[in-house]
């Protein structure tokens, strides 16, 4: 079945460092990927995504670019902020498995001024 | 702004008392999702609405019911609850429920089992 695998957390960073978090998938058919954070309190918030091979979603200065030959979804931003200390989850959709979200277990991330 | 709306965003009810969590749009989205997530997890879809049409996840336990009485509300309801429903409970929305299709988010019911 499909699956989502990102790096675990927690990653604790200085403000202006580049930030990476690591997500792989496995699904049968071609996904659609999305990246969703979620701040402390809150419900989750769609982040970026993108619907085929070489797309490249951006907001808010993060990037992700969809990988299909290795089966990737890295998230990437060069300077982060304390402001982007969340969680941020990974994960699919999938049209053969009746579009629901198949996520990630989560990255919680640290930003220290 | 067009939003998901959920209320309370706390409850806190007693062992087996059952309860009932709401959920509102003003997106006019077709699909309604309700998520249970708990401490440090990925949220876990519980079941959804196309439209009127209920889709329950196989490994959801019968003490999860849920009602959509007309596109903006969707409620669910825990007839007994144990102290492992504690978690928070996420609504979300999507517009067609297509693999492409962004999910729409409430700030979460988070629900205390005393």
């Amino acid at each position: 079945g499909d699956s989502v695998t990102q790096m675990e957390g927690p990653v604790t960073l200085s403000e202006e460092a580049f930030l990476t978090i690591n997500c792989t998938y496995t699904a049968t058919g071609y996904p659609s990927l999305f990246w969703y954070v979620q701040y402390p309190g809150e419900g989750l918030q769609l982040l970026l995504k993108a619907t085929k091979a070489d797309d490249k979603g951006s907001n808010k200065g993060f990037e992700a670019t969809y990988r299909k030959e290795t089966t990737s979804f890295h998230l990437e931003k060069g300077s982060v902020q304390v402001s982007d200390s969340a969680v941020y989850f990974c994960a699919l959709s999938e049209a053969a498995r009746g579009n629901k979200l198949t996520f990630g277990g989560g990255t919680r991330v640290l930003v220290k001024p | 702004d067009a939003m998901v709306i959920q209320n309370p965003r706390y409850q806190v009810t007693q062992f087996g008392k059952p309860v009932t969590l709401s959920c509102s749009q003003t997106l006019n989205h077709n699909v309604m999702y309700w998520y249970q997530q708990k401490s440090s997890q990925a949220p876990k879809l519980l079941f959804h609405y196309y439209d009127k049409d209920f889709n329950n996840e196989a490994d959801t336990p019968d003490n999860f019911q849920s009602r959509r009485p007309n596109t903006s509300f969707c409620f669910l309801d825990i007839r007994s609850p144990g102290l492992g429903d504690a978690a928070m409970y996420l609504c979300a929305t999507s517009r067609d429920g297509t693999s492409i299709d962004e999910q729409y988010f409430g700030p979460g019911t988070r629900l205390t089992v005393t």
